[in-house]
């Protein structure tokens, strides 16, 4: 399995409350994504990274911040907390390689819910 | 606008049958297809791929089919297993993009009974 930690795993947070999200790869890669999985959305891309300092806008990126300030580390701010954004939320990285196409490799998920 | 379609939300399969998951895909550009599994309490696990040059791809059981005319993938599970049921989701991409950015449709409930 790719090297990927996600913390929390799980997280229970109010309403109007900050939350940061953590993913931490020991791969090196260059990449890194979050999205979110919803019933009925399947896999929806909030914010990625193509290197250190570098991140951009997914589809669904609004009420959500992002900060690489490491390779290593891709952190996930949901700068005041609502109830939809309860979800589950998925790091992914990836790397360019020989081949001109990579898989992402994924991370075990963070089921956080706003109450 | 969802790019990637996979409208059948569950599929329900004998042991030994054959599994078939189809995925429509709407954006020309996209070049590189992929399937995903995921297990419930789990991260999505890289299934396999296809390139747009090629219009199959196999790995032991697990086929994948590209019909680019009809933008249409599928992918065959022979024989399907009670450990193949997971939710499978079929992901594309494209030369230009972020490389590992992915388009993801909603998945498919791939459930095998014995």
């Amino acid at each position: 399995d790719a090297g990927i930690t996600q913390s929390p795993r799980h997280k229970v947070t109010e309403t109007g409350t900050p939350v940061t999200l953590r993913c931490h790869q020991t791969e090196n890669h260059r990449y890194m994504y979050w999205y979110r999985q919803d019933p009925g959305h399947g896999l929806r891309l909030i914010h990625y990274s193509y290197g250190v300092k570098d991140t951009d806008k997914g589809e669904v990126s609004d009420g959500y911040s992002v900060s690489r300030s490491k390779t290593e580390d891709f952190l996930l701010t949901l700068e005041s907390a609502t109830s939809s954004q309860t979800s589950v939320y998925f790091c992914a990285i990836s790397d360019e390689g020989e081949e001109i196409y990579t898989e992402a490799f994924f991370g075990q998920g963070t089921r956080l819910t706003v109450v | 606008d969802q790019q990637v379609k996979q409208n059948s939300p569950s599929l329900s399969v004998q042991e030994g049958r054959i599994s078939i998951l189809n995925c429509d895909y709407t954006n020309s550009m996209f070049d590189y297809f992929l399937w995903y599994k995921k297990y419930p309490a789990e991260g999505p696990t890289f299934l396999i791929s296809i390139s747009s040059i090629k219009d199959k791809n196999e790995d032991g059981r697990f086929t994948v089919f590209l019909n680019k005319s009809a933008k249409h993938l599928s992918l065959h599970i022979v024989p399907s297993q009670p450990g193949d049921s997971a939710v499978y989701f079929c992901a594309a991409s494209y030369r230009g993009s972020t490389l590992g950015r992915l388009y993801f449709g909603r998945g498919t409930q791939l459930t095998v009974w014995p």
